[in-house]
């Protein structure tokens, strides 16, 4: 059985600070790596996508893979209350798309 | 451009009965995802439809779970008979390639099972 693991949170930062969403895999197979927000209430919506070692940045979110530790990250910089979500990783290798049970992210204004 | 749409939005049954979900994906998206999500957990494949053909439904509960893509457009899904563990939001998604950065999703249908 394929594993996305993340810690369920709830995360809590300050206005404007920088939130770290972690999020390991078990399948050393896997080639793309997706973070999705998902409002309460809402589907998820794709925030970052990322498949080469490194780092990939978009606006204030920065993408970090490290195949080698089997370990993908998500740095929010200058966190928002509209920030306030849960973060889902996914990953996908050779197997259907698996998603981690999410991250509650809560930023406080 | 109109998104991925979904009915009902909630729907409330008794164990064994039946139920079905409908999906309208984005017109002109070739591929069509169904998700479960229960409360607490990140969403689960399903089943995945390219047009009209199955690309990968290995998760599919198929004992009780169907879906169908007829004409390669709208999709149903179908459980029966329902149990009390199938309680979920099930999310319907469409793209118009295999790539699953292109996915949109619908509102989800949420169902209760008592």
């Amino acid at each position: 059985q394929k594993e996305v693991e993340q810690n369920s949170g709830p995360l809590s930062v300050p206005e404007g600070a920088i939130a770290s969403l972690n999020c390991t895999y078990s399948d050393r197979g896997s080639q793309s790596f997706f973070w999705y927000r998902q409002y309460s209430g809402k589907s998820p919506e794709l925030i970052m996508f990322i498949y080469s070692n490194g780092d990939k940045e978009d606006g204030r979110f920065t993408a970090q893979l490290n195949k080698a530790s089997q370990y993908v990250s998500l740095l929010i910089r200058d966190s928002q209350p509209s920030d306030s979500a849960t973060y889902l990783c996914a990953v996908k290798g050779n197997t259907p798309l698996v998603f981690g049970k999410g991250t509650r992210l809560s930023v406080i204004a | 451009e109109a998104g991925v749409a979904q009915s009902p939005r909630y729907k409330i049954i008794e164990k064994r009965q039946s139920v079905a979900f409908w999906c309208n994906p984005i017109s002109g998206h070739a591929t069509l995802y169904w998700y479960q999500q229960i409360l607490g957990q990140g969403p689960k494949l399903l089943i995945q439809f390219q047009n009209n053909g199955v690309v990968d439904d290995s998760q599919l509960p198929k004992d009780r779970f169907s879906a169908e893509r007829l004409k390669g457009v709208d999709s149903t899904l179908k459980i029966q008979p329902a149990k009390l563990e199938d309680s979920a939001v099930y999310l319907c998604a469409s793209s118009d390639g295999q790539a699953f950065y292109e996915q949109y999703f619908g509102p989800g249908t949420r169902l209760t099972v008592t």
